[in-house]
């Protein structure tokens, strides 16, 4: 079966530039989350989805950040007027119910963003 | 808050040698525990995962690790590495009730013949 896909895989944009990058979770799973993971860094967290709804978006860095999900399939985070700190490679993963330990988060292969 | 320290940014070793990446972490709570494997270019993969019981864990590609409360440790290990295990291994907790995962630095191993 298909894990998550995303797109695009990479994208190269000037500064000031809105970009939205996209993600398709598993089928079936329900939560949904993405991650920014910069050179060298480890993932940090931005959104969580449980369904359409983001209980938890404590990780998006500022207001320029935003993210959207239909119903329990598509999701897409939305940069607007980047800056050259958004360069990063953004990962979305999905798991079933709440991505508790005995449900495990499973990962694209990610968008690597460049800010020129 | 949770916290994940991982000291070594890079291990590099030879292969058919064993191996350690250490991982420490910081929690007032309980937590579940990951390890996930990041190739060149991919997303990352899990490893294995600590829920409960036995404090040894066994995981994909030969790799296990050991869950240590006390010293709130869970260093993974493999007694003989290969080339293909080249990559950055990324260390996780997960306080149980919540969500987020929270990821150490990473470090990535290199393998040589």
């Amino acid at each position: 079966g298909a894990g998550v896909s995303q797109s695009p895989s990479n994208k190269v944009t000037e500064k000031g530039k809105d970009v939205e990058l996209r993600c398709d979770p598993i089928s079936g799973h329900t939560a949904l989350y993405w991650y920014r993971q910069r050179l060298g860094q480890g993932l940090e967290f931005l959104i969580y989805f449980q369904g359409n709804s983001a209980p938890d978006k404590s990780g998006l860095p500022s207001d320029r950040f935003s993210a959207e999900r239909t119903g329990e399939s598509v999701s897409t985070l939305t940069i607007q007027r980047t800056q050259q700190e958004d360069s990063a490679v953004y990962l979305c993963a999905s798991s079933l119910a709440g991505g508790s330990g005995n449900q495990p988060q499973h990962f694209g292969d990610g968008t690597r963003l460049s800010i020129l | 808050a949770q916290s994940v320290t991982q000291l070594d940014s890079q291990v590099p070793v030879f292969e058919e040698a064993p191996v350690e990446l250490r991982c420490n972490y910081s929690s007032s709570v309980s937590v579940y525990l990951f390890w996930y494997v990041q190739y060149p270019n991919q997303g990352l993969q899990l490893l294995l995962k600590y829920l409960s019981g036995s404090t040894l864990v066994k995981g994909i590609n030969g790799f296990e690790a050991e869950f240590n409360k006390s010293q709130t440790s869970f260093h993974l290990r493999k007694p003989s590495v290969h080339i293909s295990d080249t990559a950055e291994y990324f260390c996780a907790v997960l306080n149980t009730g919540f969500q987020k995962l929270v990821f150490g630095t990473g470090t990535r191993l290199l393998v040589s013949p």
